[in-house]
């Protein structure tokens, strides 16, 4: 079985930009969640869906934003990039309870 | 704000020395608790997870984990390290009782093994 995919794998983009960030979950995951993982510390929740639904959310600015496809696909979007966004943004699938992650999108923001 | 501490930030062994990483979390109510476990140049992986029962629970490849509720404890353990553990190792908690299922987690441990 195909793992959690993400797409694209590496992203170079200029401050100020917009960057759409997508995700495949494990088929017949309905759940979908974003992480952010800056360099030396641990992913940092961002969104979950489930169903088409946001169901959290974390401290996040409003320039991320998310959705849910009725394929159960997912899209990360962030606007007006900051250098600060610079980090590897991790999604990952679940059924119940247990979350299983992809590879990643390393972004770079210059 | 609910949290997760891993006391150690890098921890060096020589092979078939035995592992214990420490973690700790901030909350008061229950909680799933999972270790993942990133090889290099590798995406997350769940290595064991605890959602009730037995406290001691048993992973891949050897590991195993004690969740001390007392203690608010959940540390990782594995008798006899290998060189291909290398790698680093994150503490992660669900807060059960609050709207979604998002991942608290601590902010890694890397262990070096050494052949």
């Amino acid at each position: 079985d195909a793992g959690v995919t993400q797409s694209p794998t590496h992203l170079i983009k200029t401050r100020g930009q917009h960057v759409t960030l997508r995700c495949s979950p494990i088929s017949g995951h309905k759940s979908v969640s974003w992480y952010q993982q800056v360099l030396g510390q641990g992913p940092q929740f961002i969104f979950q869906y489930y169903e088409k639904e946001e169901r959290g959310r974390g401290n996040f600015p409003d320039r991320f934003s998310a959705r849910q496809f009725p394929n159960y696909s997912s899209e990360l979007n962030v606007n007006a990039l900051l250098l600060g966004d610079s980090a590897l943004y991790l999604c990952a699938s679940s059924l119940s309870g247990e979350q299983y992650f992809g590879p990643g999108t390393r972004l770079t923001v210059t | 704000a609910q949290s997760v501490s891993q006391h150690n930030h890098h921890v060096i062994l020589s092979e078939a020395a035995s592992l214990e990483l420490g973690c700790n979390y901030s909350y008061g109510g229950t909680v799933n608790l999972f270790w993942y476990v990133q090889y290099p140049g590798q995406h997350l992986q769940l290595l064991l997870k605890y959602f009730s029962g037995d406290p001691l629970v048993k992973g891949i490849k050897g590991f195993e984990a004690e969740f001390i509720k007392s203690k608010f404890s959940f540390n990782l353990r594995k008798p006899s390290v290998q060189w291909s553990d290398t790698a680093e190792y994150f503490c992660a908690v669900i807060l059960l009782n609050q709207a979604g299922t998002a991942l608290i987690f601590g902010k890694g441990t890397t262990l070096s093994v050494s052949s």
